[in-house]
């Protein structure tokens, strides 16, 4: 139990479906992120929340389109992807977005396989 | 160049030796340093924060060069289960209303019987 889960873990969709992760958090923390990890690239940072609110969209294609309830929980909806979308996707949360010396608890991701 | 980088690896080493990994950034202005772990298909783990003192947990040591702007893991006396890939993680300054995180590619190990 790492605290941070995601469902499902692995998704197989075409370019013309509809789908969302899930993201829960159960530590308390007010930040949740959401990152694709491609393989042999660096994570990268897709969607901020602090306390509900967006606070970072860092340039990602409008056929991801994240969602936060509240505090505990994030999603992504996902629609009209391609297959240079297939990644893992990871879902993290944080105490708080601006204090420097708190580490990330990441979820165990979906893998995401676009055909 | 790279904000965060590392060499990718694999390093190979017998069971029981002394490796040591680096990684450079170059934000001189960037506030704290962690190593993470992530094994073959799973979440990246939080193994360790960086101190500008260094710091010790069990086998792993971690350091930091602020002026030559680099951080090092030593991972002393290797086992099997320390296959895996570290990733090095930097984070800050703030960046609009959110502290700027950045993460290299990794650095793979394997430790060989």
């Amino acid at each position: 139990e790492t605290g941070v889960t995601q469902t499902p873990r692995h998704l197989v969709m075409g370019m013309t479906n509809k789908k969302s992760l899930k993201c829960e958090q159960h530590l308390g923390h007010n930040a949740m992120y959401w990152y694709k990890q491609s393989a042999k690239k660096p994570l990268e940072l897709m969607f901020v929340y602090s306390l509900e609110e967006r606070v970072e969209n860092n340039s990602v294609p409008s056929r991801f389109s994240p969602e936060c309830p509240n505090s505990s929980h994030l999603f992504l909806h996902l629609h009209t992807l391609q297959p240079e979308d297939s990644a893992l996707y990871l879902c993290a949360s944080s105490f708080d977005r601006l204090l420097a010396n708190y580490g990330y608890t990441f979820g165990s991701g979906t893998r995401l396989t676009v055909v | 160049r790279k904000e965060v980088e590392q060499d990718p690896g694999p390093f190979n080493v017998p069971e029981g030796a002394t490796v040591a990994f680096n990684c450079t950034y170059s934000n001189s202005a960037s506030q704290s340093f962690f190593w993470y772990r992530q094994d073959c298909r799973k979440e990246p783990k939080l193994l360790m924060s960086v101190y500008s003192s260094g710091n010790e947990d069990g086998r792993f040591t971690a350091q930091l060069n602020r002026a030559s702007q680099y951080i090092s893991l030593l991972i002393r006396d290797s086992k099997l289960s320390d296959s895996a890939t570290y990733l090095c993680v930097v984070k800050g300054p703030n960046s609009g209303g959110y502290q700027k995180v950045t993460f290299g590619t990794g650095t793979k190990l394997q430790v060989i019987p």
